[in-house]
């Protein structure tokens, strides 16, 4: 079973901020949050990942609370094109395998 | 990170016929990973196919329905058995190389 909580929906305004939180109360410390998301039925697209430290790249930021049992995903400015579903992962890094929660589907809108 | 190509990208087939999807990564991988996703549904592992070993299924998952073959590195196939309606989904390969990636998708479509 999925180690993670997401809500179902979101939606945001196109250029807005789009947070999307994660829980994972059950996070072992040898275990990373990934992000993912996929567009419409193509394949999963990798966001992001981290194990403690907030992280950023140029898609987007990636909080961990302190006790590491949340996370949320910041899009900065929100486009139309991000709108996907939206799947946050807890796994070991690179040694094991991605199970997929029921993710967050989000709608950018005009 | 890896670049994988997945075939076919779509076929519709007739019930009690099986399917083999190919993935085929451009570079050596250990680990391939078999997924599933029914419409409207999220991704389901079926297995893992490591490189000279038998397939990992998950749990509702069994080899006599959906056999892997991994006979080197860069290449496995994943072949839908005996099928029915119920088989429609995408099927989805997967590698580990530098963070996971994703095939685009193999849209299966059984009458």
């Amino acid at each position: 079973d999925a180690k993670t909580t997401q809500p179902t929906s979101m939606d945001c305004a196109e250029g807005r901020a789009a947070n999307l939180p994660c829980n994972h109360s059950t996070i072992s410390g040898n275990e990373y949050v990934y992000w993912y998301r996929q567009i419409h039925s193509q394949g999963p697209q990798y966001i992001i990942h981290g194990l403690k430290n907030n992280e950023t790249n140029e898609m987007a930021s990636l909080i961990i609370t302190e006790d590491r049992k949340s996370s949320t995903l910041i899009l900065p400015h929100a486009t139309l094109r991000d709108t996907a579903v939206y799947y946050c992962i807890v796994t070991r890094y690179n040694t094991d395998k991605l199970i997929f929660g029921t993710g967050t589907r989000l709608q950018v809108f005009p | 990170s890896a670049v994988i190509s997945q075939k076919p990208s779509r076929d519709i087939c007739q019930r009690g016929t099986s399917l083999t999807i190919q993935c085929q990564v451009d570079s050596q991988v250990t680990m391939m990973f078999w997924y599933r996703q029914q419409p409207g549904q999220s991704l389901t592992l079926i297995a893992t196919a490591n490189q000279g070993s038998e397939a990992t299924y998950e749990s509702g998952f069994v080899i006599d329905k959906f056999p892997i073959s991994r006979p080197n590195l860069t290449f496995s196939t994943l072949t839908v058995s005996n099928m029915s309606p119920e088989d429609s989904s995408i099927y989805l390969c997967s590698v580990e190389r530098g963070g996971y990636t994703f095939g685009s998708g193999t849209r299966l479509t059984v009458v």
